[in-house]
């Protein structure tokens, strides 16, 4: 079973451009995650999707981020424009149902913002 | 904000040795996570504890849960080279949406 796809895996970019990454979920999986990991720090929930609509956007800074899940499969998660505190490994997870159960993580976006 | 704070933030230990982590929480919970993550790594699934269990085993882990503390303890038993990473704790915060919170993580250096 392939696992969770997310592309690119190292991005350099100036302070005000914008980026945006890729996730594809495991095949079937309803729940999709971005998680923001700042180095040092556990994961912080950006937004959770079930299918296509969002479940919980409410750490995500809506200002400059944006994300989408066309047709409830993969999703692109957008920043537009990138602040030096946006430097973080972006993390991409999905499960079965989105109830009690594990996450499945991808390897990661890191972000690095000049 | 962090829903876990795992104690120590480091622990380095000589191979065979049992290394212990543990996470405390703020809300009630449904279930709680451990999760590994190997350096430039995602995430792994270890072992999750459901808020009426008390203790759990998966090969050499053992992880207890106190809801009356709010705490948790993972115990990994008879270390290896390769269980050098960091831990992380994660609690659904009594939600049903599959959300969950992670913790700050414990770095795990196991020496050879």
């Amino acid at each position: 079973e392939a696992g969770v796809a997310q592309s690119p895996r190292y991005k350099i970019i100036e302070k005000r451009q914008s980026v945006a990454f890729w996730c594809n979920p495991i095949s079937g999986h309803a729940t999709l995650y971005w998680y923001q990991q700042i180095l040092g720090q556990g994961p912080k929930l950006l937004i959770q999707f079930q299918n296509n609509g969002v479940v919980d956007d409410s750490q995500l800074p809506k200002d400059r981020f944006s994300a989408e899940r066309l047709k409830g499969v993969d999703s692109t998660l957008k920043i537009q424009p990138a602040k030096l505190e946006d430097s973080a490994v972006y993390l991409c997870a999905s499960s079965l149902t989105g109830g009690v159960g594990e996450l499945f993580f991808g390897e990661g976006s890191r972000l690095t913002v000049l | 904000s962090q829903q876990g704070e795992e104690d120590p933030q480091a622990l380095s230990i000589q191979e065979g040795e049992n290394a212990t982590m543990n996470c405390s929480y703020k809300t009630s919970i449904n279930n709680l996570q451990w999760y590994r993550q190997n350096s430039g790594r995602g995430l792994v699934h270890l072992i999750l504890i459901r808020s009426n269990e008390r203790e759990k085993h998966s090969g050499r882990l053992r992880v207890t849960l106190d809801t009356s503390k709010k705490s948790s303890s993972l115990l990994i038993t008879a270390s290896r080279a390769a269980d050098t990473a960091s831990y992380f704790c994660a609690t659904d915060g009594s939600s049903n949406t599959g959300k969950l919170i992670f913790g700050q993580g414990t770095t795990l250096q196991v020496k050879p």
